[in-house]
């Protein structure tokens, strides 16, 4: 089955720790984002990549560091200067030259206390 | 900026009431408007693509229209399984989407 994953499902942290969230797909989608999603807000973009190597900050990129060294992966540190990283963290991709819709994937609900 | 609201915020429905959700936008360039359904504590999950003004798209109880402001999500007879928050979201230039709060809509039986 094709689709993005993503683990683990539930995260706990105490804070000052850093934390890598995963995301895999194999859709054999260029473009991958990460999203924070908190209660009564739509989602918010932390991080893009269009390309394997080359990422864009989103409108919230503080605290937060990716990777793109594989087609198929995407993961996102959250580190301790992230002042609220408490929140529901969503993967998603999107083919290139086609729809321009994005896939999402089933997210990680990360917890730092 | 670009943006998206959605109205209303929450939503309650009998089972087989017909109502209609609200995506208005205001984006420089609009490249296209979407719309996913996300059940709690999972994934948002894609409905429909909509390119330009005018343009419908229907699947089962759901149909998504698109003017040059808004959109809107009719749901025709609606059962319990229909519950869920449905986002909505505009591709601006680039693409990055900008996503609405969503409307929490349930449906009781």
């Amino acid at each position: 089955d094709g689709g993005i994953t993503q683990s683990p499902k539930y995260l706990f942290r105490k804070e000052g720790q850093n934390v890598t969230l995963s995301c895999e797909q194999n859709l054999n989608h260029d473009a991958m984002y990460w999203y924070r999603q908190d209660p009564g807000q739509g989602l918010r973009l932390i991080y893009y990549s269009q390309i394997v190597n080359d990422f864009q900050k989103g409108d919230i990129a503080e605290g937060y560091s990716v990777s793109r060294e594989k087609k198929e992966s995407f993961p996102l540190t959250v580190t301790s200067a992230q002042k609220n990283p408490t929140a529901f963290y969503l993967c998603a991709s999107r083919g290139t030259g086609g729809p321009h819709e994005q896939y999402f994937g089933p997210g990680t609900r990360l917890t730092v206390t | 900026e670009d943006q998206v609201t959605q109205s209303p915020e929450a939503l309650r429905l009998q089972e087989g009431e017909s109502s209609s959700l609200n995506c208005s936008y205001t984006v420089s360039g609009l490249r296209g408007l979407f719309w996913y359904r996300q059940d709690p504590g999972k994934g948002p999950e894609f409905l429909f693509t909509l390119y330009s003004a005018g343009e419908e798209k229907e699947k089962e109880r759901l149909k998504a229209t698109l003017t040059k402001k808004e959109s809107f999500l009719h749901i025709t007879a609606p059962k319990p399984e229909d519950s869920a928050t449905y986002l909505c979201a505009v591709q601006a230039e680039g693409n990055k989407l900008v996503f609405g709060a969503g409307t929490i809509l349930r449906v009781k039986s």
